[in-house]
């Protein structure tokens, strides 16, 4: 029941773009995005509730589709800062607070 | 405003031995989830504690046991360890009124020889 992510690294000149996929074969009422650097905690990025639904912060957005189980993190115009592990993590309905974590997307963006 | 606090930051036991990690949330954080973190991997939920009761549980056996005390901090025991044990081991707080964000700590390395 692990949400599959997409592709498993990325490499990046600073300002282009990237899309990370993440993918569930489980009905899901929530989508979690994390940024996790070497070393450290992961950091709360953005949560995606409802079907459709799209967030946006700074130049980093995600949208869920909730009927195909899939949401999608968008990196614009990446920076340096940008780098490390991206994790999607699924909350499936009636298991509140039970997040299941993808294997993580690395992703590596150079000046 | 502390953010969430583990201890001990790194640790080696043994096979067999027992360990407890500690951890003290966010404040203003009523729940804690602990997670386990294999190198190169995403984290494994292990249990969630709310209002001093474990509510939900991923797929770990009865080896891992947690508690958590009536200010909110909670502990995570794992008995009889084994080398697959060894991982770095994350706290993640969160408010139950709010959407579900977590705050994690720096997390405990253990490892198991």
């Amino acid at each position: 029941q692990q949400p599959v992510q997409s592709p498993q690294a990325v490499i990046l000149r600073e300002g282009e773009d990237a899309v990370i996929n993440c993918s569930s074969s489980k009905a899901l009422y929530s989508v979690h995005w994390y940024r996790q650097k070497h070393g450290e905690a992961p950091v709360f990025l953005m949560i995606l509730l409802k079907g459709g639904e799209q967030k946006g912060h700074d130049k980093i957005s995600a949208s869920f589709n909730e009927k195909k189980q899939q949401s999608s993190l968008y990196l614009t115009a990446s920076q340096l800062s940008y780098s490390g592990t991206y994790f999607c993590g699924t909350e499936q309905y009636n298991q509140g607070g039970k997040l299941i974590f993808g294997q993580g997307t690395e992703l590596s963006v150079k000046p | 405003d502390a953010g969430v606090t583990q201890s001990p930051t790194h640790l080696i036991k043994t096979r067999g031995q027992q360990v407890t990690l500690r951890c003290s949330p966010k404040s203003g954080h009523d729940t804690v989830s602990w997670y386990q973190q294999a190198l190169g991997q995403g984290p494994q939920f292990i249990f969630q504690y709310y209002e001093e009761e474990e509510r939900q549980r991923g797929n770990f056996p009865d080896r891992f046991s947690g508690h958590q005390f009536p200010n909110y901090s909670s502990e995570l025991n794992v008995n009889a360890l084994l080398l697959g044990d060894s991982a770095l081991y994350l706290c993640a707080s969160s408010a139950r009124q709010d959407t579900g964000e977590l705050f994690f700590g720096e997390g405990s390395r253990l490892t198991v020889l």
